[in-house]
């Protein structure tokens, strides 16, 4: 089973930042938080990782809490584009390959 | 190398009759993940390939399921008897070994009638 929970969907405005919230209270201290996100009819693309450090790329930026507990995805400008569902994963440093376990995710729908 | 790629994207095929899959990692990525994911789901893990060797398979792999991974480049997934419960995306994925993330393909959608 999944090990995070996130709201079924949001709305955000196009030009806006969208913040996707994610709950993950059981983390343990090996675990990384992923961010991947599945346009419709496609493959699932990796956003973005983190382990315990706010870390930012040319897509997003992720904001992990002190405690580890939660997370937030940050799409500081978003369009019409970023229209998908995005998944907020936990998994162990891979040393032996352990798959990701999705949850449903958060349906967002940027709103022109 | 652009990614990984499956084949093929849509395959329709009658209830009873066996398909097969194929994905195509990205090069020198020795980790392959099979997934599979029904409308309105997130994926859900298959089974895992490091090289050639499979070291994980999810309860959802039932024996009419069979993934390979002969030489530890490409992978096929063949589904024998197929019922219409198969009928979903099948994804591929694949990462290199100390590397955190996996990138996945563009799957294969299977409708069986």
């Amino acid at each position: 089973d999944a090990k995070t929970t996130q709201p079924p969907s949001m709305d955000c405005a196009e030009g806006r930042a969208a913040n996707l919230p994610c709950n993950h209270s059981t983390i343990s201290g090996n675990e990384y938080v992923y961010w991947y996100r599945q346009i419709h009819s496609q493959g699932p693309q990796y956003i973005i990782h983190g382990l315990k450090n706010n870390e930012t790329n040319e897509m997003a930026s992720l904001i992990i809490t002190e405690d580890r507990k939660s997370s937030t995805l940050i799409l500081p400008h978003a369009t019409l584009r970023d229209t998908a569902v995005y998944y907020c994963i936990v998994r162990e440093v891979d040393n032996y390959g352990q798959n990701f376990v999705f949850g449903p995710g958060t349906r967002l729908s940027v709103l022109p | 190398d652009t990614g990984v790629s499956q084949d093929p994207r849509h395959k329709i095929t009658k209830r009873g009759q066996n398909v097969t899959f194929r994905c195509d990692p990205i090069s020198e990525h020795n980790r392959l993940y099979w997934y599979r994911q029904t409308l309105g789901q997130g994926p859900e893990f298959l089974t895992y390939f490091q090289n050639e060797a499979q070291l994980e398979k999810s309860r959802l792999l039932s024996d009419r399921f069979s993934a390979e991974r002969p030489k530890g480049s490409f992978s096929t997934l063949e589904i024998q008897r197929t019922e219409q419960g198969d009928s979903a995306m099948y994804l591929c994925a694949s990462s290199l070994q100390g590397m955190t993330e996996a990138f996945f393909g563009q799957g294969t959608r299977l409708t069986v009638v």
